[in-house]
């Protein structure tokens, strides 16, 4: 069955860019059935979705966060990545990669186990 | 976009039912049927319980029933038990062809 793990720096400084990547297995990244998306949840707080790709390249942004917000995918690696920039402690939170079939109106039913990652000097 | 509204806890007994709401606008809840709920443990990712408003994906529990009128969804759990104790967050889709969440719900189980 569909599996993800992200992985990616536990600790960036402010100002910074985070790079994260959700590797993808028991499915193919290239599926017609499968978009890619990303998800935050600041520690003690609620979840914030990030943004969500396609892997011909088409991507849907929250608009609070698509100033800052890249996101890319690797069919070869059967990898996407998520790329967020001007780092501030705000940025702190547990970084979750998931999966939604395109036309659901953005429902996740798979999730990968989510990566802390620390914005702090 | 602001987030849905969701009560910060709620509580109920084994064997009772309880009922979160979940309070958007005519943006989103309101105008699709695209919302969704999802169960979350401490330390653990989110469990998608119920999409579409009202369907369950397989596995999950008849126990958890999702209606929605106007601008509000709402997520019941009947026959509580213990293994319901956990957060819930309520999803929509918007306008902005976006994902807003509502702030989560803590579900104690006296």
């Amino acid at each position: 069955q569909l599996q993800l793990q992200e992985s990616g720096p536990g600790l960036v400084k402010p100002s910074e860019t985070l790079s994260l990547t959700c590797s993808v297995s028991g499915d193919s990244i290239s599926s017609s059935s499968n978009y890619w998306g990303w998800i935050r949840q600041p520690p003690g707080k609620g979840l914030e979705w990030i943004g969500s790709i396609y892997y011909s390249g088409t991507t849907y942004y929250n608009p609070s966060l698509k100033s800052r917000v890249t996101m890319s995918v690797d069919t070869s690696k059967k990898q996407f990545s998520l790329k967020l920039n001007s780092l501030t402690a705000a940025d702190t939170a547990v970084y979750y990669c998931g999966r939604h079939p395109p036309g659901s109106g953005f429902r996740f039913d798979c999730w990968g186990q989510g990566t802390l990652v620390t914005v702090s000097s | 976009q602001s987030a849905l509204t969701q009560p910060a806890s709620v509580s109920g007994s084994p064997g009772q039912s309880i009922t979160i709401p979940c309070t958007g606008t005519s943006s989103d809840v309101g105008s699709y049927t695209y919302v969704s709920w999802y169960q979350q443990y401490p330390g653990k990712a989110p469990k998608l319980m119920i999409y579409d408003v009202s369907n369950r994906p397989s596995g999950v529990s008849n126990r958890f029933s999702g209606s929605k009128s106007g601008n509000t969804a709402s997520l019941t759990i009947s026959g509580l038990q213990a293994e319901d104790e956990a957060d819930y967050y309520c999803s929509s889709y918007t306008s902005s062809t976006s994902l807003v969440f509502g702030g989560g719900t803590k579900l104690t189980v006296l």
